[in-house]
């Protein structure tokens, strides 16, 4: 089982700053299936980014995603109000799909 | 529009059965893996398994492997997610989700909150 590692676990911004969020896989996989979502209270998860890179239908291009092997990032730019949430990185080629423990973004 | 529409919130009793269920519109229901994920409260996502509902192949998550029991009904294109006998343990929220196994989980049902109590 591919085991994902988030970091950092609280992320304490301001709007308009750039967030961060890494994240580290126990082994490579292949950045074709590797994906990160948010999550807001209350809220079912949304998905962000797939393919580690593509910006799923809708969301802003102040959301991006890069990494490949064993290490992922997902970069906010200009963060906005509705970006203060908590985000969760997933591979989801292999069974069983996996998930990160997630990195909260709060407002500083 | 593909939806995922979930079952109402459940307060069961330790020891009791549960059935949820996630029914699908807007796409064609057998072609598409469903995944469950449960959240419990407070804490992250955890994947419990996949099943594609073309000819019902079941994948389950190591932890989740003999607790929880995946079905499908493709007359109405729902997915259910039973337990034989309910653990206080088994509260939280579950999800199902459209994607897997090669496909990100790009639809989400609203959830469904477990209370075992």
């Amino acid at each position: 089982e591919i085991v994902l590692r988030q970091s950092p676990g609280t992320l304490s911004l301001s709007p308009g700053e750039r967030a961060t969020l890494s994240c580290r896989a126990s082994q490579s996989i292949s950045s074709t299936y590797f994906a990160w979502y948010q999550q807001k209270p209350g809220q079912a998860p949304r998905l962000l980014i797939f393919g580690a890179s593509s910006r799923a239908s809708g969301i802003p291009d102040r959301f991006s995603g890069s990494g490949s092997g064993t290490d992922f990032t997902l970069t906010i730019n200009r963060l906005e109000p509705d970006d203060f949430a908590v985000y969760y990185c997933q591979h989801y080629g292999t069974s069983p799909l996996t998930f990160g423990g997630g990195t909260k973004v709060e407002i500083k | 529009e593909v939806q995922l529409v979930q079952s109402g919130a459940e307060v069961k009793k330790p020891g009791e059965s549960l059935k949820i269920s996630c029914r699908a519109s807007g796409y064609t229901f057998t072609t598409y893996w469903i995944a469950w994920v449960r959240q419990m409260p407070g804490k992250g996502l955890e994947s419990m398994g996949i099943i594609f509902p073309g000819d019902s192949e079941t994948r389950y998550s190591p932890s989740f492997q003999g607790q929880v029991t995946f079905s499908v009904d493709k007359s109405t294109s729902t997915a259910y997610l039973q337990w034989t006998s309910l653990k206080a343990s088994d509260s939280g929220m579950y999800y199902c989700a459209r994607g897997a196994n090669g496909y990100p989980l790009g639809y989400w049902g609203q959830g469904t909150l477990v209370t075992v109590s």
